[in-house]
């Protein structure tokens, strides 16, 4: 079974633009959510979408959004990006199966903003 | 003071050797728990996942939770250079709070 695919995998952009990221779940899971690392915070949480909804949101600001569609495919938008927003974004889907918690991470797509 | 906190090492041991990843929380609401491999430049691969206290091996991997203490362990046997990687622990709520949070990493390096 295909892992979890993330595009692209490298990104540059200068301030004040606005990207999108993609990211693929492995297939029949249903549950996608989005991480940002950064060397000094770490990994931190995003949101989660499960059946194209919302349903946690991590402590950031509203610049960061996302969306999920009916084939569980889900995007992350960032708007007026900052010098900050540079970092690895990671896309993690899990199963939802059994109330099992497993997540599994795609490769990332590493944002640079100048 | 952080909700996970993990060891940042770096950690260096040489080939053979157990090597003891540990890391402690203090919400107690966390029930489930994992442990990720994280190589440079790539995404966290998940290696261990518990649900509640007790342990659980894998190979030459294995996890302890004690929900008593807010306290996690991962132990490799035999470690490898392979093992070489940053070890992430991450736990969550659960159910309808499903998001992990993580702790900042342990670097390990096993030397040949």
């Amino acid at each position: 079974k295909a892992g979890v695919t993330q595009t692209p995998r490298y990104l540059i952009k200068t301030r004040g633009q606005q990207v999108t990221l993609s990211c693929s779940p492995i297939s029949g899971h249903r549950s996608v959510s989005w991480y940002q690392q950064t060397p000094g915070q770490g990994l931190q949480f995003l949101f989660e979408y499960f059946s194209e909804t919302q349903r946690n949101k991590g402590n950031f600001p509203g610049r960061f959004s996302g969306r999920q569609f009916s084939n569980s495919r889900s995007e992350m938008n960032v708007s007026t990006l900052e010098l900050g927003d540079s970092a690895l974004y990671l896309c993690a889907s899990s199963p939802l199966t059994g109330g099992g918690n497993e997540q599994f991470f795609g490769p990332g797509t590493r944002l640079t903003v100048l | 003071q952080k909700e996970v906190e993990q060891d940042p090492g770096p950690l260096s041991v040489p080939e053979g050797a157990i090597v003891s990843l540990n890391c402690t929380y203090s919400n107690s609401a966390f029930q489930y728990f994992m442990w990720y491999r994280q190589y440079s430049r790539k995404g966290p691969e998940l290696l261990m996942y518990t649900y509640s206290s007790g342990n659980k091996e894998d190979g030459r991997f294995t996890a302890q939770v004690d929900k008593s203490s807010k306290y996690i362990s991962l132990f490799i046997r035999d470690s490898q250079p392979s093992d070489s990687a940053t070890y992430l622990c991450a736990m969550s709520i659960g159910s309808s709070a499903r998001q992990l949070t993580f702790g900042s990493g342990t670097q390990l390096t096993v030397l040949p």
